[in-house]
């Protein structure tokens, strides 16, 4: 069956840096996209970017440009999500989510079960 | 980017009762939408894509439907376990998702 498994929660301190695993099984990594989407404790999801698994070229959203870097490692069938110079507003629950596009949209069908990233000093 | 616009903000149903939660996007997006649950603790679900087509193994109680700018979800005949906060979501090329639906048992 089709599972997205991410690392542990991490605990930081402002300014240091995390990186993010999401490894892929039950499917091929490389014909479908993946996603990141971060969710602050008790509010809404706010869609982080996505990177194509095929070609390794990322897209970010505009308010994860610069310190947020998605990477794969195809033949781990794992993608990373790696966030630099964290801040406190950095500290929430970030999921992977495998991306289908029907042509037009993309939608999320299998989810990560997330990782919490806390950043306190 | 495209605004999504989610009402009611929460809501509370008897079992049995029709429940409808809309979702209304800045500009058109041409059926790209799709509906989430999500239980606490939990990673969100995907019950609905293309506006109405209903996902492998969610109940048929389940339906969504709009087009344009309008879109609904509705559940037929509320469950103990429909409940949790509902999403929606735009597909178009920087996904958006509305600010969501806590949904409860009366």
């Amino acid at each position: 069956q089709i599972q997205l498994v991410q690392s542990g929660p991490e605990l930081k301190k402002p300014g240091e840096s995390v990186k993010i695993s999401c490894k892929a099984s039950g499917y091929t990594f490389t014909d479908y996209a993946m996603h990141w989407v971060k969710q602050v404790p008790g509010k809404g999801l706010k869609w982080m970017g996505w990177i194509n698994t095929y070609t390794g070229k990322p897209t970010y959203a505009d308010d994860f440009k610069g310190r947020f870097v998605f990477s794969l490692e195809a033949s781990a069938s794992t993608a990373n999500l790696q966030i630099s110079n964290l801040k406190n507003e950095d500290t929430a629950n970030v999921f992977c989510a495998r991306g289908y596009n029907s042509g037009h949209y993309w939608y999320f069908d299998f989810w990560g079960p997330g990782t919490m990233v806390t950043v306190s000093s | 980017d495209i605004q999504m616009t989610q009402s009611p903000a929460s809501l509370s149903a008897s079992l049995g009762e029709t429940v409808t939660i809309q979702c209304r996007a800045s500009e058109d997006i041409y059926s790209g939408l799709a509906w989430y649950q999500q239980k606490p603790g939990k990673s969100p679900q995907l019950l609905i894509y293309g506006a109405s087509s209903l996902q492998d193994g969610v109940p048929s109680r389940f339906s969504g439907s709009g087009s344009g700018t309008q879109y609904s979800l509705k559940i037929s005949s509320m469950q103990t376990e429909d409940e949790g906060v509902y999403f929606c979501q735009q597909g178009l090329k920087y996904p958006t998702f509305g600010s969501g639906t806590k949904l409860e048992i009366k």
